[in-house]
């Protein structure tokens, strides 16, 4: 079974601008979970999509958003973008509820 | 407000030795707790999940515990391999409100295996 993915690995954007990041969960997979991992904060969570809806969000301004869409891939937007925007995204997607999640191997998104 | 925590910072053992990691969180009201080890700029692969009302789960030379009523859990790695050398991260499913899959993360035990 193919595993996480998530598109592009890389990207380089400059302040002010929008970006869009991807992610494919595990086939039959449900739950999508995305993760901001920065050398200083660690892994924070952003926001959680069950079956189209977002369940669960954290602490994080309005600039970040999420979907997810019925064959439950999902993206996260990030709108006028900060210097202090500059992370490993990842995502993570697991079967159903408070289970083992899966994680790909991120989209590293650099600010200039 | 939920906060974990993990001990040591870093590690570095000698190849074949045994030892423990460690994880403490501050509100017991959790649905479980796991265990992720992270290779340098990649994603995480999970370890071990032990659901609240378990105390230890097994997986090869790995044995994670817990102690809900103490915020405690404990990773132990036996015989470790110079391939055991990453970032272990442990994180909680907060209870409270309804089941979602939404973490917590300790800042990590970076462990390095030398051969």
């Amino acid at each position: 079974k193919a595993g996480v993915t998530q598109t592009p690995r890389y990207l380089i954007k400059t302040r002010g601008q929008q970006v869009t990041l991807s992610c494919s969960p595990i086939s039959g997979h449900r739950s999508v979970s995305w993760y901001q991992q920065t050398p200083g904060q660690g892994l924070q969570f952003l926001f959680e999509y069950f079956s189209e809806t977002q369940r669960n969000k954290g602490n994080f301004p309005g600039r970040f958003s999420g979907r997810q869409f019925s064959n439950s891939r999902s993206e996260m937007n990030v709108s006028t973008l900060e210097l202090g925007d500059s992370a490993l995204y990842l995502c993570a997607s697991s079967l159903d509820s408070v289970d083992t999640q899966y994680f790909g191997p991120g989209t590293r998104l650099t600010v200039l | 407000k939920q906060e974990v925590t993990q001990i040591p910072a870093a590690l570095s053992v000698p190849e074949g030795e045994n030892l423990v990691l460690n994880c403490s969180f501050t509100d017991s009201a959790i649905y479980n707790l796991q265990w992720f080890r992270q290779d340098p700029g990649k994603g995480l692969t999970s370890l071990l999940l032990i659901q609240s009302s378990q105390r230890e789960q097994t997986s090869g030379r790995l044995n994670a515990s817990l102690d809900k009523s103490s915020g405690r859990s404990t990773l132990y790695i036996a015989a470790s391999q110079p391939g055991d050398s990453a970032t272990y991260l442990c994180a909680v499913s907060p209870g409270g409100g309804g089941a979602t899959n939404k973490l917590i993360f300790g800042t990590g035990t970076l462990l390095a295996v030398q051969p």
